[in-house]
């Protein structure tokens, strides 16, 4: 069974500092996609950055990365020089197949 | 750009009525998937669909909610007789599938379920 695990509930950063949320996941599948989606107050979620399992090298979008390890089946995301706008769920996703399993979820305060 | 688009945006209903959200999906994508959303939870796999027919489903999805595609572009979920525990934000996504699928989901707004 695949799974997906974000171990940290609530993070908080300080406004211009930088982040790391974390995600480990479990499955057997070679061939899949890794996400991150953010839930900001308004409801909808939508993507902030997408990794294949197949690329070794780490996604990048702007202030946000992603730390893959594939072995350790590790997918942290960092964001840096955070903004009071990056307060929100943001949720770990696994895609294998055309079926996309999500964690638990790690709320991020942003301090000005 | 194209979008989900999900109505109502909030329904009430008494328990053990049968409710109906809608869905439409983005027009070329090809698979279709309801979330549930218990408030402030995490986000729970409901059911995938494909090719008219479901592909795959959740411990969650059993015998009172049903999927159908009963036109070229609405997605429906129906609840047939509503518990209190199914009061939650359900969401619509669709995914392209193909030669350029990049995996990614495109989520709706939601519908918020509150059954009293």
């Amino acid at each position: 069974a695949q799974t997906v695990t974000q171990s940290q509930p609530e993070m908080s950063v300080q406004e211009a500092e930088t982040v790391t949320l974390s995600c480990t996941y479990d499955t057997s599948e070679s061939d899949y996609y890794l996400f991150w989606y953010k839930q900001p107050p308004s409801r909808q979620m939508i993507l902030v950055i997408r990794q294949e399992a197949y690329k070794q090298q780490n996604a990048t979008e702007n202030r946000f990365s992603v730390n893959f390890q594939k072995a350790a089946k590790s997918f942290s995301l960092k964001i840096s020089d955070s903004q009071l706008g990056d307060a929100a769920m943001y949720f770990c996703g696994f895609t294998g197949g055309f079926k996309t399993i999500f964690g638990a979820g790690t709320r991020l305060f942003v301090k000005a | 750009e194209p979008e989900v688009t999900q109505t109502p945006s909030h329904q009430v209903t008494q328990m053990g009525q049968e409710v109906i959200l809608r869905c439409v999906p983005i027009s070329n994508h090809l698979y279709f998937y309801w979330y549930r959303q218990i408030l402030g939870q995490k986000v729970e796999f409901l059911v995938s669909f494909y090719n008219n027919e479901i592909s795959e489903k959740s411990e969650i999805f059993d015998d009172q909610f049903s999927v159908e595609r009963p036109d070229g572009s609405n997605f429906t979920l129906k609840i047939r007789s509503t518990k209190l525990e199914d009061s939650a934000m359900y969401f619509c996504a669709s995914i392209l599938a193909g030669g350029t699928n990049t995996g990614e989901l495109f989520f709706g707004e939601g519908s918020r379920l509150t059954v009293l």
